[in-house]
């Protein structure tokens, strides 16, 4: 089965500092997907960015980036110039390339952008 | 707007009184999925469905059941409820297998006393 580890349950950081955030996942699988998810107190789940294990570039979207190392089995989330906004719970998820539509969760890091 | 939907928003019930969730949503996604996000557990699915009359365990579906008469509606049904499911729960709706993005209804919040 696929597990999900996210080691950090809070961060902090200041506004325009840049922050990562970690993920590990076990998989015996070759193929599959990854996720960051954000929560911000509105409850909603809204993708931030996604990464195809078959694909050796790293994902970019604005000023979220990921640092995908497959073979450690290591999927990180970098925030640079966070913002206010930033400040939500992040959830890292895994998701295989066959069977059932099912996405795997960590347990989510708590992220505070502060003034 | 394309958007799941889920009534109620928020909900207090007590031990054994039957209730259902309703998610409806308007893309004509095939797969439909119910989780629940616990603290310190992330989010875990409880059941899927691939289409219309075609349902399946998650890793959580003990004390659930689910339906999918229609493609768009995809309620959860706790025919007796115990406190261990007050939990916030997700309606989550795709179009086909992976890569496609999982659109995620608004949550209920549920409390069982």
């Amino acid at each position: 089965a696929q597990t999900v580890t996210q080691s950090q349950p809070e961060m902090s950081v200041q506004e325009a500092e840049t922050v990562t955030l970690s993920c590990t996942y076990d998989t015996s699988e070759n193929n599959y997907y990854l996720f960051w998810y954000k929560q911000p107190p509105s409850r909603q789940m809204i993708l931030v960015i996604r990464q195809e294990a078959y694909k050796q570039q790293n994902a970019t979207e604005n000023r979220f980036s990921v640092n995908f190392q497959k073979a450690a089995k290591s999927f990180s989330l970098k925030i640079s110039d966070s913002q206010l906004g930033d400040t939500a719970m992040y959830f890292c998820a895994f998701q295989p390339s066959q069977g059932a539509q099912k996405l795997v969760f960590g347990q989510g890091t708590r992220l505070t952008i502060n003034p | 707007e394309a958007q799941v939907t889920q009534n109620p928003r928020y909900l207090i019930t007590v031990t054994g009184k039957k209730l259902t969730v309703t998610c409806s949503q308007n893309m004509n996604h095939e797969y439909m999925s119910w989780y629940r996000q616990d603290p310190g557990l992330g989010l875990r699915q409880i059941y899927y469905s691939m289409n219309v009359e075609v349902t399946d365990k998650g890793d959580v579906p003990e004390g659930y059941k689910v339906s999918r008469k229609e493609k768009r509606n995809f309620p959860l049904i706790l025919e007796s409820p115990s406190p261990n499911q007050t939990s916030l729960y997700f309606c989550a709706s795709s179009f086909g297998s992976t890569p496609y993005e999982q659109y995620f209804g608004p949550g209920t919040r549920l409390t069982v006393t």
